[in-house]
């Protein structure tokens, strides 16, 4: 089992870029979320879903897009990069509420 | 609003000296406290769920507690290879639709040999 995996690992963009990450879990899990963690701050719930075809505003949802059209992927878009959007994006996964999350490895985004 | 407080920010102990790390927590009803260490580059790695207060996991040198305001991570003669980020997270009970979990800063810990 890979787990929860994310492509790419590392991205720059220029402001008004827009970008796609990618995150797929082979668990089965029917949760999934993205967080974005930046330095002297905990990790922030951006969006998640709670099935194929469903997704939900988390914290900070502001400037991003999802989209859960399989079970195994959860697509994070975002339409027109921000320097505020600089951070380390992290997907996870889990069976479902009360149970412990999974986290992929990470995206490193860099907004110039 | 939810909030999770951990302390102390950064910890440096010698191989060997066992310590507490500190996570209080404010929650409209939890359903769960979650522990996850973090190594450097790397996604958080989950470590323990407690429900309740009053449980208690461990796993090798970790021991987590949980009261009704806080948990503790407690380690025992730790190695260097502890040394990582540890994260708290909770989960509230009940509506408002996030099913997310509310983290920590993180408490830094380095072992040293």
């Amino acid at each position: 089992n890979a787990g929860v995996t994310q492509t790419p690992k590392f991205r720059v963009l220029k402001t008004g870029q827009s970008m796609t990450l990618l995150c797929a879990q082979d668990m089965n899990h029917e949760y999934m979320y993205w967080y974005r963690q930046d330095p002297g701050m905990g990790l922030r719930l951006i969006h998640y879903s709670v099935g194929e075809g469903t997704t939900a505003k988390g914290e900070v949802p502001d400037g991003y897009n999802v989209s859960r059209l399989k079970k195994q992927n959860f697509l994070l878009g975002l339409e027109s990069a921000a320097p505020s959007q600089t951070s380390v994006y992290f997907c996870a996964s889990s069976y479902g509420t009360s149970y412990e999350q999974y986290f992929g490895p990470g995206t490193r985004l860099t907004v110039t | 609003e939810d909030q999770v407080t951990q302390s102390p920010e950064a910890l440096r102990l010698q191989e060997g000296e066992s310590s507490s790390l500190n996570c209080s927590y404010t929650v409209s009803g939890l359903r769960g406290l979650f522990w996850y260490r973090q190594d450097p580059g790397k996604g958080p790695e989950f470590l323990f769920t407690l429900y309740s207060a009053g449980e208690e996991k461990e796993k090798e040198r970790l021991k987590a507690t949980l009261t009704k305001k806080e948990s503790f991570l407690h380690i025992t003669a730790p190695k260097p290879e502890d040394s990582a980020t540890y994260l708290c997270a909770v989960q509230p009970r009940g509506g408002g639709g996030a099913d997310g979990l509310t983290f920590g800063k993180g408490t830094h810990l380095i072992i040293q040999p």
